[in-house]
């Protein structure tokens, strides 16, 4: 069985610019949510996406956005990329809304510069 | 509002020698609880998880209990190996009825084991 496969798995990109990342959850599973993990402010939550819809959002700016395809896979973005945008962004699939708990990617090592 | 707090790291042990990170957690509701472990340049992979009171979670020789009187669930393993090494994190999930839910993090535990 597949795990949770993230593409790609290092980017660098240049301040301003925009970058799309994209999450390939577990066979059968609904939900899928992303994380940013930085030394700094640690593992905070991004968003959950649960067939095709927006469930929950943290506390991010309007630059980070995401969005889940019917086939389950799902995709986040951000624009006008900054220097602390640089983070491993992680996706996590569940089977529902995460009572069993997540299956976690490997991440997307973000450098911004 | 609902957080995880656990014990600051590094923590370093001999091999063989007996782990305890600490973690406690406030919670509106009642969480299921979770230990993830990081390697390094990896994800995260779930160790183990508690979806009620009294539960004990266990894999590879750790375990966890959920103890809702102290709101703690301290992870535990009777005798550590080099290859434990790794950033371990505790997690709450709270789950209203199937609304959707979210992991909270605490801040993660440096384990370093040395033979």
């Amino acid at each position: 069985k597949a795990g949770v496969t993230q593409t790609p798995r290092y980017l660098i990109k240049t301040r301003g610019q925009q970058v799309t990342l994209s999450c390939s959850p577990i066979s059968g599973h609904r939900s899928v949510s992303w994380y940013q993990q930085t030394p700094g402010q640690g593992l905070q939550f991004l968003f959950e996406y649960f067939s095709e819809t927006q469930r929950n959002k943290g506390n991010f700016p309007g630059r980070f956005s995401g969005r889940q395809f019917s086939n389950s896979r799902s995709e986040m973005n951000v624009s006008t990329l900054e220097l602390g945008d640089s983070a491993l962004y992680l996706c996590a699939s569940s089977l529902a809304t995460g009572g069993l708990g997540y299956t976690f990617g490997s991440g997307t090592r973000l450098t911004v510069v | 509002g609902n957080s995880v707090t656990q014990m600051e790291g590094p923590v370093t042990l001999s091999e063989e020698a007996f782990l305890t990170i600490n973690c406690t957690y406030t919670a509106t509701g009642y969480p299921s609880l979770f230990w993830y472990v990081q390697y390094p340049g990896e994800g995260l992979q779930l160790l183990l998880k508690a979806t009620k009171a009294d539960d004990k979670g266990s894999n590879k020789g750790f375990e966890a209990t959920y103890r809702k009187e102290t709101t703690s669930f301290h992870l535990e393993k009777g005798s550590v190996q080099v290859s434990d090494s790794a950033v371990y994190f505790c997690a709450l999930s709270l789950n209203y009825g199937g609304a959707t839910n979210k992991l909270i993090f605490g801040t993660g535990t440096l384990l370093a084991v040395q033979p």
